[in-house]
């Protein structure tokens, strides 16, 4: 039962161009979703979150949309650098949960090409 | 370092063989995650502890499993009669929050291979 799902496994995009990932989930108790960035023998690194309150939070060149009534969710990176290719993870948490644990999708590989 | 470090990076053991892998949270952080990643994976929780309490153990996939934190900070995650399915990347994460869903900033992992 993969309660978060990111169903594209890579993208390939150009330097300077726009990458989106995208990620669904299923439980609506859902209420905190988080991206977070893997290099190659590295931990996963914070990005950027969203609470359920609100529908857009920007952070420099990172975006992300949510969209409940769709169960989806979306990262915007402009403009995208060879740098920002790693592996990204969307997570899902219960904020009232009283532990905090963060349900992951399977990752989706960004590839940015100079 | 103001990390989270683990050690060690990597392991080998014999199928049966029991291992501990061993995390250093951020100094003051309340809570503590372990997760298992297997190849291709995301993250999926393993435990969680909030100090010295572990108050979530529901992912623990068997009871060969055990994790400990007995003074709220270095926490030791133990497996015994190691099994190959036992291999993957073991996270550890820290959280200066108690619970809710705040910020989780991970170590570099353990890869653990069980020949």
């Amino acid at each position: 039962d993969q309660q978060v799902k990111q169903n594209s496994p890579s993208l390939s995009v150009q330097e300077g161009r726009i990458s989106i990932l995208n990620c669904d989930y299923t439980n609506s108790m859902f209420d905190y979703f988080l991206w977070y960035k893997k290099y190659p023998a590295e931990g996963p690194t914070f990005l950027i979150s969203i609470s359920s309150i609100k529908d857009k939070n920007e952070d420099g060149r990172f975006t992300v949309f949510l969209n409940k009534s769709a169960k989806h969710l979306s990262l915007h990176i402009v403009p995208s650098q060879p740098g920002d290719s790693a592996v990204y993870f969307c997570a899902a948490a219960t904020g009232s949960s009283n532990t905090g644990k963060l349900i992951f999708g399977q990752g989706t590989t960004l590839q940015v090409k100079p | 370092g103001a990390g989270v470090s683990q050690s060690p990076r990597y392991k080998v053991a014999k199928r049966g063989q029991d291992v501990a892998l061993r995390c250093d949270p951020i100094s003051g952080h309340v809570s503590l995650f372990w997760y298992q990643q297997a190849l291709g994976q995301g993250p999926e929780f393993l435990t969680y502890f909030q100090n010295e309490a572990q108050l979530d153990k529901s992912g623990l996939p068997s009871d060969r499993f055990f994790a400990e934190r007995p003074e709220g900070s270095v926490s030791t995650l133990k497996i015994q009669r190691t099994q190959q399915e036992d291999s993957a990347v073991y996270l550890c994460a820290s959280s200066l929050e108690v619970g809710g869903a705040y910020e989780q900033y991970f170590g570099p992992g353990t890869r653990l291979t069980v020949t």
